[in-house]
């Protein structure tokens, strides 16, 4: 069975300060990870995937993730946060039944 | 391209009363999906379809059901609503050509209430 623990719920920096939000799987299977951002109001909008391809993974608006098998962790960060940053993400396992496995999100608070 | 349309943004609903909440592409995706978020939770997965004519149940469809007689559309129906239906819906799709990292496109949303 496929589960997504995202450690946070809450997690709050000051703008220009670095973001980490963490985020850890569990998978029978070879996973697909994904980071989603759900800004209030809004549906979800996709940051990053994690493709096999390479364990670090590029998204939009400066975000990074690493998959790291060994610790079976997908953690998203920011070098530096900005107040546009604030929102809810959501961490994502898909396994090969075609379906996709939300973690409880977390929320983003930058302060100015 | 409108990408995932849903209709109604937002709709109360008494209890007992029924109702569809529409879901369109136009991306000619095979695979679409419906969701439910409630406060401070992740999404969780009521139906899913792998295209015209085929669905499944996801985790929780107790009180819901789909149909999906085009690639376009994938209506979710309420028969009896219940306050614990309450709850922000959402509907998304994928192109299903078979690769698992594929991206799932979302729609904005419809907010339900149930009184």
């Amino acid at each position: 069975a496929q589960s997504v623990t995202q450690l946070d719920s809450h997690v709050s920096v000051s703008e220009g300060t670095p973001v980490l939000l963490r985020c850890n799987y569990s998978s029978s299977y070879s996973p697909s990870l994904f980071w989603y951002v759900q800004h209030p109001n809004k549906g979800l909008q996709l940051l990053l995937k994690y493709t096999s391809a390479a364990t670090l993974v590029k998204g939009i608006n400066g975000f990074e993730a690493e998959f790291k098998k060994s610790e079976t962790s997908f953690h998203l960060t920011k070098p530096s946060a900005h107040m546009s940053d604030a929102a809810e993400y959501f961490c994502v396992v898909s396994d090969a039944s075609n379906q996709f496995y939300f973690g409880t999100g977390t929320s983003l608070t930058v302060i100015p | 391209n409108a990408g995932v349309t849903q209709t109604p943004k937002f709709r109360i609903l008494k209890i007992g009363q029924s109702m569809t909440l529409q879901c369109t592409q136009d991306m000619n995706h095979n695979y679409m999906y419906w969701y439910r978020q409630d406060p401070g939770m992740g999404l969780k997965l009521i139906y899913y379809s792998v295209g015209a004519g085929i669905t499944d149940k996801g985790e929780v469809p107790n009180g819901y059901n789909v149909s999906r007689s085009t690639t376009e559309d994938f209506p979710l129906r309420l028969e009896l609503a219940a306050p614990s239906q309450t709850s922000v819906y959402f509907c998304a799709s994928r192109s299903g050509t078979g690769a698992r990292q594929e991206t799932q496109y979302f729609g904005p949303g419809t907010r339900l209430l149930v009184l």
